[in-house]
């Protein structure tokens, strides 16, 4: 599974608009990006799953360039309970059975 | 829909002795995770289970033990507890085909080895 690297803390206030953004240089062909937040003492909760282009949801956006070897997640107008673990995952489709997790960029929105 | 469901949510054991941890998955689910989350190690996936068989297993020593039934919940086992197995153990459930990435997380086993 191709290896990802991320910040590990960003700090942020209430009202911005965040952007995380993920390396991920060996992507193979039929992989997927996904993103997830961890609220401490909870488990990870699914966000965005993007393959090429731009994904958009309720919660967030996910860009991804032609090349396909980074990716920003966007988080629009955060508040303070955005502030969590923010994991970038790469791998196939269906990799919901087996999610490896790198590090994570933790969040903190400040008001 | 009730989500994942883990039990107990705190334990508290001694070296040497073993333990179970329970989950049940999202109904209509048949995949089933693993994974320990320590201040050190980040989150690690240990296994997953499909249709009781176990389909994928992570860097994890046999001493990490774990099954399925037939309605899809699932145990995880522990045995000859060492003080680095204390960690929040997370459960997690999906459709996989379906639903790609998204895997539903319960709240997680915080296990203290003493």
């Amino acid at each position: 599974l191709a290896k990802t690297t991320q910040p590990i803390s960003m700090d942020s206030y209430e009202g911005q608009e965040v952007n995380i953004t993920c390396s991920h240089n060996n992507i193979a062909t039929n992989d997927y990006i996904t993103w997830y937040q961890q609220f401490p003492s909870q488990g990870p909760r699914f966000i965005i799953q993007g393959y090429k282009t731009k994904v958009t949801n309720e919660v967030a956006s996910l860009f991804i360039p032609a090349d396909r070897k980074s990716s920003t997640l966007s988080l629009p107008r955060v508040s303070l309970s955005d502030t969590a673990v923010y994991y970038c995952l790469v791998g196939p489709y269906n990799q919901g059975g087996k999610l490896i997790f790198g590090q994570g960029t933790e969040l903190s929105v400040k008001p | 829909k009730a989500g994942v469901t883990q039990t107990p949510r705190y334990l508290i054991k001694t070296r040497g002795q073993q333990v179970t941890l329970s989950c049940s998955p999202i109904s209509g689910h048949r995949s089933v995770s693993w994974y320990q989350q320590t201040p050190g190690q980040g989150l690690q996936f240990l296994f997953e289970y499909f249709s009781e068989t176990q389909r994928n297993k992570g860097n994890f020593p046999g001493r990490f033990s774990g099954r399925q039934f037939s309605n899809s919940r699932s145990e995880m086992n522990v045995s000859t507890l060492e003080l680095g197995d204390s960690a929040l153990y997370l459960c997690a459930s999906s459709l996989l085909q379906e639903s790609g990435a998204e895997a539903f997380f319960g709240q997680g086993t915080r296990l203290t080895v003493v």
